[in-house]
């Protein structure tokens, strides 16, 4: 079936760090990968997506690129700030599902803590 | 403004009192859908509807009922709740089913406490 593996941290940085948050999945076909971001006391908010091999998805300075030979989708930053303090969600969604079920597959979720 | 919205953000309740949580938005969007999110299991989907009068289970249903009479709103019933029930709430919405690439717009959250 379709999964989705994170690192799940806690992870705390200091600003102007890199980040990088690694994703990688299982599905058969070609699935869409996205990064779903959730600030505290909000709901989630897409932060960007890839839909085919190679495709490069970014948004606010963040950047992930999807990669059908190592099965990936990591998430990277060059310079954090105070203001990316959220958890992070790598999701999936493919169209070769089996019964043609509808949704979005979500990793655990990372948590990270961006300090002054 | 485009949104999801959700009806009550906090509940605390007691074992076997009948609640609804509510769900309306104002996209026109074809696709709901309700999730749970508990640490540690991130979120999991409990049903969704691909459009009026259409619903199916996603992948932890048991205990819940929905309904999708109208196409903006997409209620989530708990018939008798129970303590593993308290969790944290989303529901979303999108044009179409996530299958095809759209994004998933996401309400507040409801955080249900069951006693």
């Amino acid at each position: 079936g379709n999964s989705v593996t994170q690192m799940e941290g806690p992870v705390t940085l200091s600003e102007e760090a890199f980040l990088t948050i690694n994703c990688t999945y299982t599905a058969t076909g070609y699935p869409s990968l996205f990064w779903y971001v959730q600030y505290p006391g909000e709901g989630l908010q897409l932060l960007l997506k890839a839909t085919k091999a190679d495709d490069k998805g970014s948004n606010k300075g963040f950047e992930a690129t999807y990669r059908k030979e190592t099965t990936s989708f990591h998430l990277e930053k060059g310079s954090v700030q105070v203001s990316d303090s959220a958890v992070y969600f790598c999701a999936l969604s493919n169209s070769f599902t089996q019964g043609g079920s509808e949704k979005l597959v979500f990793g655990k979720g990372m948590k990270l803590t961006v300090n002054p | 403004e485009a949104q999801v919205t959700q009806n009550p953000r906090y509940l605390i309740t007691v074992t076997g009192k009948k609640l609804t949580v509510t769900c309306s938005q104002n996209m026109n969007h074809e696709y709901m859908s309700w999730y749970r999110q508990d640490p540690g299991l991130g979120l999991r989907q409990i049903y969704y509807s691909m459009n009026v009068e259409v619903t199916d289970k996603g992948d932890v249903p048991e205990g819940y009922k929905v309904s999708r009479k109208e196409k903006r709103n997409f209620p989530l019933i708990l018939e008798s709740p129970s303590p593993n029930q308290t969790s944290l709430y989303f529901c979303a919405s999108s044009p179409s089913g996530p299958s095809s690439y759209n994004e998933q717009f996401f309400g507040p959250g409801t955080r249900l406490t069951v006693l």
